[in-house]
Formats: C-alpha cells, sequence, structure tokens
C-alpha cells in the first residue's frame, strides 16, 4: 500500500474554500486516490476519487497532480457540516481486484469556525 | 431506503465474554469488511469478503471471527481471546469490483469491563 502523508489538522472559516493536501509519493502507476470524510461517532463517508485527471462532484473537487505524487482535495465552500476528519487513500488497483480493501492513516482533522 | 445497518449502537460485556455484532446490508453488494477504530486512530481492517461462504483475514484478525452465510449479512464475533476489545466497530460494503465506492455503517461502540 502506498504511504500517505497529510496535515494533522486544519482551520478554516465558513464559506471560504479549503484545500486539503495529501503526499503519495510512493502510489503505484494504476492505484486510484479516494478520499473519504468521518463525522464525529460516524462511519466515514465517500467524498471523491480520481486517476490522473481532476475530478469534480457535488461534495468536492480532486486535483491531482501531474506525477501523481500529490493530491488536493478542495471544498468550495466549507459549512460547518464540513467538521470531519478527511482521509486520503491511494489503493484499489485500477487492474486489479482488491474488492474495496481501503487502508486508512490518520487523516487531516478539519475545523470550520463559524 | 438502502444502505447497511450496524446494531447495536452501544455494547457492554464482561472481560471473557464473546459478543457478536450484527452487520446487514440491503445494497446487494458482493464484497463486505469489517474494520476497527480506536481512538484519534484511523481504520484498521480486521476481515473482509469477497462473495458469500468466503471470507480472508485483514490486518488485525486475531481474536475475531466472522461468518458469511448470506450476502446480506457479514456479523464479527469478538472472542474473549481478543485482548483489547474495547473499540469502535465499522462494518462496510462495496459491489467488489475494484474502484467501486464503500459504504459505512453507523458503527457500535464496544466497551468490555
Amino acid at each position: 500500500d502506498a504511504k500517505t502523508t497529510q496535515p494533522n489538522s486544519m482551520e478554516s472559516n465558513e464559506e471560504e474554500p479549503v484545500h486539503l493536501p495529501c503526499n503519495h509519493s510512493t502510489i503505484s502507476g494504476t492505484d486510484y486516490i479516494h478520499w473519504y470524510r468521518q463525522l464525529p461517532s460516524q462511519g466515514p463517508e465517500y467524498v471523491i476519487h480520481g486517476l490522473t485527471s481532476n475530478v469534480n462532484n457535488r461534495m468536492a473537487s480532486l486535483a491531482i497532480a501531474e506525477d501523481r505524487k500529490s493530491s488536493t482535495l478542495i471544498l468550495h465552500r466549507a459549512t460547518l457540516r464540513d467538521a470531519a476528519v478527511y482521509y486520503c487513500i491511494p489503493g484499489l488497483n485500477a487492474g486489479g481486484t482488491s474488492y474495496g480493501k481501503l487502508t486508512f492513516g490518520q487523516g487531516t482533522i478539519l475545523t470550520v469556525h463559524p | 431506503d438502502g444502505g447497511i445497518t450496524q446494531s447495536p449502537k452501544y455494547l457492554f460485556r464482561k472481560e471473557g465474554q464473546n459478543v457478536t455484532l450484527s452487520c446487514e446490508q440491503n445494497l446487494n453488494h458482493d464484497a463486505m469488511y469489517w474494520y476497527r477504530q480506536d481512538p484519534g486512530q484511523g481504520l484498521r481492517l480486521i476481515y473482509y469478503s469477497q462473495i458469500v461462504n468466503d471470507f480472508q483475514k485483514g490486518d488485525i484478525a486475531e481474536g475475531y471471527s466472522v461468518s458469511r452465510e448470506k450476502k446480506e449479512s457479514f456479523p464479527l464475533t469478538v472472542t474473549s481471546a481478543q485482548k483489547n476489545p474495547t473499540a469502535f466497530y465499522l462494518c462496510a460494503s462495496s459491489r467488489g469490483h475494484q474502484n467501486t465506492e464503500a459504504f459505512f455503517g453507523q458503527g457500535t461502540r464496544l466497551t468490555v469491563v
């Protein structure tokens, strides 16, 4: 599994954009990059995933570096409900059958101030 | 609504007793997983199952057992052999193909006294 490095914590103000970085320099060429988030006392929730191109969905955007050694999750307008632990998870080889085995690191604790 | 259900939400047991945590999904997913989470830590994989009647050990399977007799159910038994069973247990499911979204239950918080 690729090792990831994420900041332990980040803070943002409500309504402002948030950029959550992740370094995954040992990622294999065919591994996807997944992001999940976990609200307090709840199970993790899927946010977004991508392989090489930048991706957008209703929750967030994912910017992937050209060399794929890092990525950034972008929340365009943070709300109080976005306060959570955000996990960056490389894996689930596009050519393999790893059946959703996700390896969670420590993640980044995002605090959103009113 | 489709989803994954864990019960109970809170569970208390005496040391030395086995306890079984329930996980049910109605998403028609082939794959199911059990994770353990300790305070301030990420999730660690206990067991996973890719198909009915088949399952594999994850990273921390010692002291745990599972069964997968039905597609929609994947119960986890925490045995007395598990040295530190107090934790937050999370069940998840996915379609089973590569690169699919995993859906998590709300978790069971087990406290052993």
